[in-house]
This record gives structure tokens, sequence and C-alpha cells, in this order.
């Protein structure tokens, strides 16, 4: 067990909907990352937080945003949902600033749109 | 754009041999690097980690070596047993800030 929780572990959801992914990281992490893993793009980097601000965005469609709380949670928001959003999504925390430093990784969420 | 990639998207090794695992990367600039394995199912787990102020780094049957001439990194396994089974990622930091880069990842499968 990473020590951070992604909820909820499945998703079907239909085109054109949106949804909402949350993300609970390790106790003392202050950075939350999320990364989407498709079979022909493997894991790619979405948006990084830091202690509730954004602090770099990687391929992340305009469609989707995110926000970490001040409880550090994290949420990931995919509207517009396309079959091409079929995908697991994953969320790592690390209590570092930058990325040198061990990520520690939730156990996903499966997205399947239909 | 900078990227990480594998060389081979398969490996199958006996159980009991040893596994050698390679990944090239692109950027220069890239000063810290990971192995993850991810197992069916689950989220990748960390297994080493390299700064590139080192060309060599061991842990528990794990070693992973760096060669900055030539922008290639490789994990190694020993004694392979069948709970090594995984895909195997490596991943970049440039240090900027950024998240990790992951390359594509190689399945290994560990045969009796």
């Amino acid at each position: 067990d990473s020590g951070v929780t992604q909820t909820p572990k499945h998703l079907i959801t239909a085109t054109g909907q949106r949804v909402t992914l949350r993300c609970s990281p390790r106790s003392g992490d202050l950075s939350v990352y999320w990364y989407q893993q498709s079979l022909d793009q493997g894991l790619q980097f979405l948006i990084h937080y830091y202690n509730g601000e954004e602090r770099a965005k990687g391929n992340i469609l305009e469609r989707f945003s995110a926000q970490q709380f001040p409880d550090l949670h994290s949420e990931l928001n995919l509207s517009s949902l396309e079959l091409g959003d079929s995908a697991l999504y994953f969320c790592a925390s690390s209590v570092a600033r930058g990325g040198r430093t061990e990520a520690f990784f939730g156990q996903g969420t499966r997205l399947t749109v239909v | 754009g900078e990227s990480v990639g594998l060389h081979l998207p398969t490996l199958s090794v006996q159980e009991g041999d040893n596994s050698i695992i390679n990944c090239a990367y692109s950027n220069s600039a890239s000063d810290y690097f990971i192995w993850y394995k991810q197992e069916s199912g689950k989220g990748p787990q960390f297994i080493i980690d390299i700064r590139s102020n080192m060309d060599k780094r061991q842990g528990q049957r794990v070693t992973v070596l760096l060669n900055k001439t030539v922008k290639h990194l490789s994990l190694q396994i020993a004694a392979t047993q069948p709970g090594d089974s995984a895909v195997y990622f490596c991943a970049e930091n440039t240090g900027s800030g950024y998240a990790l880069n992951f390359g594509k990842g190689t399945s290994l499968l560990v045969t009796p």
C-alpha cells in the first residue's frame, strides 16, 4: 500500500459527460501529480500541484482541469468526455516541490467512456 | 520533443537468470532517473533511483547503471523471480520542477 488513495477505482460513463476523480496523497506529501495511462501512450504527465498551487502542466487537454484543496487532496475533472479519454488515471504524491524525489502512486481510476 | 524511450517492449527470462532492461533518454539536462515496476492492476511502484552525479547504484537484487555519455540507463535484476514479472518503466526529471517523464515500458516475463 503506497498510502495514496484514489476513488473511484472504476468509472463507466457516456460520451459528453463530466466526471471527477479524487486523490488523497500520503500524509505529509505536499505534491500531487496526475498521470494518464493508455495502451498506446504509456504514462503521460498531466498536471502537478504543490501545496494548493499549480506547478506544472503536461499534456493536459483543455477539457480537463484539476485542483488541490487546503487539506491537500486533489481532484481531476474531465469534461465533454470522448471515447479516447478511456484510460487509467493515476495520482502520485511526493513530499518535495520538484520531481527529484520518489513519487508514490495510487492504484488508479479506470475510466471507460462508452 | 525530448523523450525517454525503451529499447525492447518485451523481455522473457528464465527464473534464476539475471535480467537487464534498457532505457535511452534524449534530454541531456535530465539529472534524476527512477525505475518503476507496475504489476497488473496496480499503480507504478518505486524500485530504485539514481542521480546524474552517479553511474551506478545498487539495491536489493537490483542495480541501476547510468551512462551519461550515450544517455543510456539500465536496470539489472539478479536471480529473477516469478514475482518480478511486470512492466518496468524508466522515468527522468530535469530538475526544473516538472514531474517525471516516463518511457513506454518493458514487459518482463519470468518463465519457470
